[in-house]
């Protein structure tokens, strides 16, 4: 079974800090993971995917995420927030059929 | 625009009332997955379409249906509508074959909100 746990419902960082966003997965498979942002009123957009090359993934407006087998995690990283990155992310996971289960998200609010 | 077209965008509807809820997935694309996004229950799957098969059903209530039609647009029908009802509901879709390095792509959602 697959399922991934995001830790820190909530997490606040200043304009210009380290964001750090933290996914754990469990997959009884090598896992597929995503990273999705949701800005206020809209849908899920990707961020980035791991699929099984290289443990060090880049994304989009400067996100990257790392995947390590033996933590189980998938974090998320920007090393400097902007406001524009507040938003809910949501860390996923999918499994041998494409089906993809989500964390419960987390929502990001960056402080001027 | 991800190309992902859901209407209504907003919708206000009366308990115990039905409404449906329209998708069209991106063009390519042959499945068709919805979901409910709440505040208290997070982002919940409901069910997945399979070029006009059901592939995999989860969360979803008996007073829930929907269907894929042959141009592969997806209908979700909410009926017997309760205030805990009222949510986002996302669909998203996702390019044809079982690889499991495809990704959903949402739409923007409806949103329902049952008085």
């Amino acid at each position: 079974a697959q399922s991934v746990t995001q830790l820190g419902s909530h997490v606040s960082v200043s304009e210009g800090a380290l964001v750090l966003l933290r996914c754990n997965y469990s997959s009884s498979v090598p896992p597929y993971l995503f990273w999705y942002v949701q800005y206020p009123n809209q849908g899920l957009q990707l961020l980035l995917k791991y699929t099984s090359a290289a443990t060090l993934v880049k994304g989009i407006n400067g996100f990257e995420a790392e995947f390590k087998k033996s933590e189980t995690s998938f974090h998320l990283t920007k090393p400097s927030a902007h406001m524009s990155d507040a938003a809910e992310y949501f860390c996923a996971v999918s499994d041998p059929g494409n089906q993809f289960y989500f964390g419960t998200g987390t929502s990001l609010t960056v402080i001027p | 625009d991800s190309g992902v077209t859901q209407t209504p965008k907003h919708l206000i509807t009366a308990t115990g009332q039905r409404v449906t809820l329209r998708c069209s997935p991106r063009s390519g694309d042959l499945s068709v997955y919805w979901y409910q996004q709440s505040l208290d229950q997070g982002l919940q799957f409901l069910i997945q379409y399979y070029n006009g098969e059901e592939r995999a059903k989860g969360n979803i209530l008996e007073r829930f249906s929907a269907q894929q039609f042959p141009d592969l647009h997806s209908e979700l029908n909410l009926s017997s509508l309760e205030l805990g009802d009222s949510a986002l509901y996302f669909c998203a879709s996702s390019p044809p074959g079982a690889t499991r390095a495809n990704v959903l792509t949402f739409g923007a959602g409806s949103r329902l909100t049952v008085l």
